[in-house]
């Protein structure tokens, strides 16, 4: 079955290192995206990728860095400059403009 | 950006009707979906609306109104697994990326 895959589904990480988080789609979906979710609060863009080897920062990238080196994959990096890290990360993927978002099962990242 | 607004959180009794607004004020407004959340869940896509008027899909119906920057979410016959987050979102012409609201806390109580 066709799905968008994020691992792990909960994240511990101590304060000041740098964390990555997977997102796997075998969609053959050209785009995708990265959310993060606080409570209360909706989803807020970190970064989205239209097609291979390019990327946009969103409203929130600072502190954040992602890669796009293959169709299927588009890890995000939390740094150790990104003040407030603990959150809920939700990964998507699009067939192209206007499509419905497919979501992966979201991780859970807490700083300690 | 966009300015995407609904209700913090509702409210609504098994088997009745809820209805969850969304108003938006953007430029190159091209649609609106509504997505589902669950508790510690990803979303999962409802509707899209394009056009003017509601679109009907078993229990759920969504409503746009483009002149007025506007969308409703009709839930009928609630049941207790409706209890759930929902999320409109908005759509730009030539653009990839959705803008989501904050979410509605819909909560079914028997």
């Amino acid at each position: 079955d066709g799905g968008i895959t994020q691992s792990p589904k909960y994240l511990f990480r101590k304060e000041g290192q740098n964390v990555t988080l997977s997102c796997e789609q075998n969609l053959n979906h050209d785009a995708m995206y990265w959310y993060r979710q606080d409570p209360g609060q909706g989803l807020r863009l970190i970064y989205y990728s239209q097609i291979v080897n390019d990327f946009q920062k969103g409203d929130i990238a600072e502190g954040y860095s992602v890669s796009r080196e293959k169709k299927e994959s588009f890890p995000l990096t939390v740094t150790s400059a990104q003040k407030n890290p603990t959150a809920f990360y939700l990964c998507a993927s699009s067939i192209d403009r206007a499509a419905s978002y497919t979501f992966g099962s979201g991780t859970r990242l807490t700083v300690v | 950006g966009q300015n995407i607004d609904q209700p913090t959180e509702m409210t609504a009794t098994e088997g009745a009707i809820v209805q969850i607004n969304c108003t938006y004020q953007t430029s190159g407004f091209n649609g609106l979906f509504w997505y589902q959340q669950h508790a510690g869940e990803a979303p999962t896509f409802l509707s899209y609306n394009v056009l003017d008027g509601l679109e009907e899909k078993g229990r759920f119906s969504s409503f746009l109104s483009r002149s007025k920057g506007y969308s409703y979410l009709l839930l009928k016959e609630l049941q207790m697994k409706d209890s759930a987050s929902y999320l409109c979102a908005v759509s730009l012409r030539n653009d990839y990326k959705l803008s989501f609201g904050a979410g509605t806390t819909v909560t079914v109580r028997a």
